[in-house]
């Protein structure tokens, strides 16, 4: 049964620090990985999307690296700001499941104080 | 850019009432999705939906759950008797198949 686990918990950083959120997966046959952000009783707001092919995927200030092997991917912000504060999630689909659902890991509070 | 709408936003029902869900995907996305989210808690997948029928479910989707595409747009979530353990923020996705799935705002059900 895959699971999936992020590391640390809860961040604060000052503003202007880079810092790297965790995931880890127990099952490598994942199809793809994707983190999410989840602010405050709100949705979740698709960041990147990496398939299980690909080894990196930066959006902006974002970077997301995937290792399958080691069932591990992690998130790196750059230039962190006080608009970033919010809750990290990393969910993965599993292999040859076009469509499949998504198992979410616990997410990474993330507080930016300026 | 689309987006998948929720409604409504807040939900406040008492115990054993039906509620319906309501969502409104991505026009040219082929699987629909509920999740799931108690306070504090993972996102749990609860079912999905693809060529009208229900492709895969979850131990949590039980016979007091329910799901429709009642007009080629809407996609509903139904729960025929609600448990003071149902209430959560529960979220409707959608995408395409090969990309990233696209999440609405959620829905917050309260069971009084």
């Amino acid at each position: 049964k895959q699971e999936v686990t992020q590391i640390p918990a809860a961040l604060s950083v000052p503003e202007g620090e880079n810092l790297v959120l965790n995931c880890s997966f127990t099952d490598s046959a994942i199809y793809n990985l994707q983190w999410f952000r989840q602010d405050p009783g709100k949705g979740l707001t698709s960041l990147l999307l990496i398939q299980s092919s690909q080894r990196e995927q930066t959006s902006g200030r974002l970077n997301a690296s995937l290792d399958k092997s080691s069932g591990r991917s992690t998130l790196y912000i750059a230039a962190s700001q006080p608009g970033d504060s919010a809750t990290y999630l990393c969910a993965v689909s599993l292999r040859g499941n076009q469509g499949g659902k998504l198992i979410f890991g616990q997410g990474t509070e993330l507080s930016v104080k300026p | 850019e689309p987006e998948v709408t929720q409604t409504p936003s807040h939900q406040v029902t008492q115990m054993g009432q039906e509620v319906i869900l309501r969502c409104v995907p991505i026009s040219n996305h082929l699987y629909f999705y509920w999740y799931r989210q108690i306070l504090g808690q993972k996102v749990e997948f609860l079912v999905s939906f693809y060529n009208n029928e229900i492709s895969e479910k979850s131990e949590i989707f039980d016979d007091q759950f329910s799901v429709e595409r009642p007009d080629g747009s809407n996609f509903t979530l139904k729960i025929r008797s609600t448990k003071l353990e149902d209430s959560a923020m529960y979220f409707c996705a959608s995408t395409a198949g090969y990309y990233e799935q696209y999440f609405g705002p959620g829905t917050r059900l309260t069971v009084t």
